[in-house]
């Protein structure tokens, strides 16, 4: 029951600006985006979150589009370790109470010198 | 400590044999998961602690497994008569939980290798 969809993979030049996107077109008004990257042989890194609002941290941009039906994770000046396995995940809160975070399949991004 | 920390780092075991894999998650985080991950695969959800609620356990696959989590910080997963398909990264993290979040904190995982 995939509840975001990816592509498989893409590269990406260093130094430029990398989008990822992620469609979540059955997204729930209780549900956030999250994504998060997996370098080879290391656990999973959070990168960043958002619930509908556009979102900026030190490592990436996330943008929501109005109907929270899509999002786009940039990553600004692309660089050779930030190839990785990006995931995108929505993931429901109820009152305080938070849903189980599922990991699906990713997108492989490759940065080229 | 700084981080999550998973030991052993790397475990092979004879088919049928008992294991038991922990994590030490950052001091005060509320919710734990364990997850694994195969060979090429993606991470497979296996068990969700979240502070004093029951824990999720739907993602464990067969009655083999097990997970705990004492006094709210370390976790042990018990893997009974492993098989060789149990052969995988088995990966824990650890967040503090509440109406504000900023993600999970992985650790290095324990690489279990049945023979």
């Amino acid at each position: 029951d995939a509840k975001t969809t990816q592509p498989t993979s893409m590269d990406c030049a260093e130094g430029r600006a990398a989008n990822l996107p992620c469609n979540h077109s059955t997204i729930s008004g209780n549900e956030y985006v999250y994504w998060y990257r997996q370098i080879h042989s290391q656990g999973p890194q959070y990168i960043i979150h958002g619930l509908k609002n556009n979102e900026t941290n030190e490592m990436a941009s996330l943008i929501i589009t109005e109907d929270r039906k899509s999002s786009t994770l940039i990553l600004p000046h692309a660089t050779l370790r930030d190839t990785a396995v990006y995931y995108c995940i929505v993931r429901p809160m109820t009152t305080d109470s938070w849903g189980k975070l599922q990991f699906g399949a990713g997108t492989q991004v490759v940065v080229t010198p | 400590g700084a981080g999550v920390s998973q030991s052993p780092s790397n475990k092979v075991t004879e088919k049928g044999k008992d294991v038991e894999l922990r994590c030490d998650p950052i001091s005060g985080h509320t919710a734990l998961y364990w997850y694994r991950q195969s060979l090429g695969q993606g991470l497979e959800f296996l068990i969700y602690f979240q502070g004093n609620s029951a824990p999720d356990k739907s993602g464990l696959p067969s009655d083999r497994f097990s997970a705990e989590r004492t006094g709210g910080s370390v976790s042990t997963l018990t893997i009974q008569r492993t098989q060789q398909e149990d052969s995988a990264v088995y990966l824990c993290a650890s967040s503090l939980e509440g109406r504000f979040h900023y993600g999970y904190t992985f650790g290095s995982g324990t690489r279990l290798t049945v023979v």
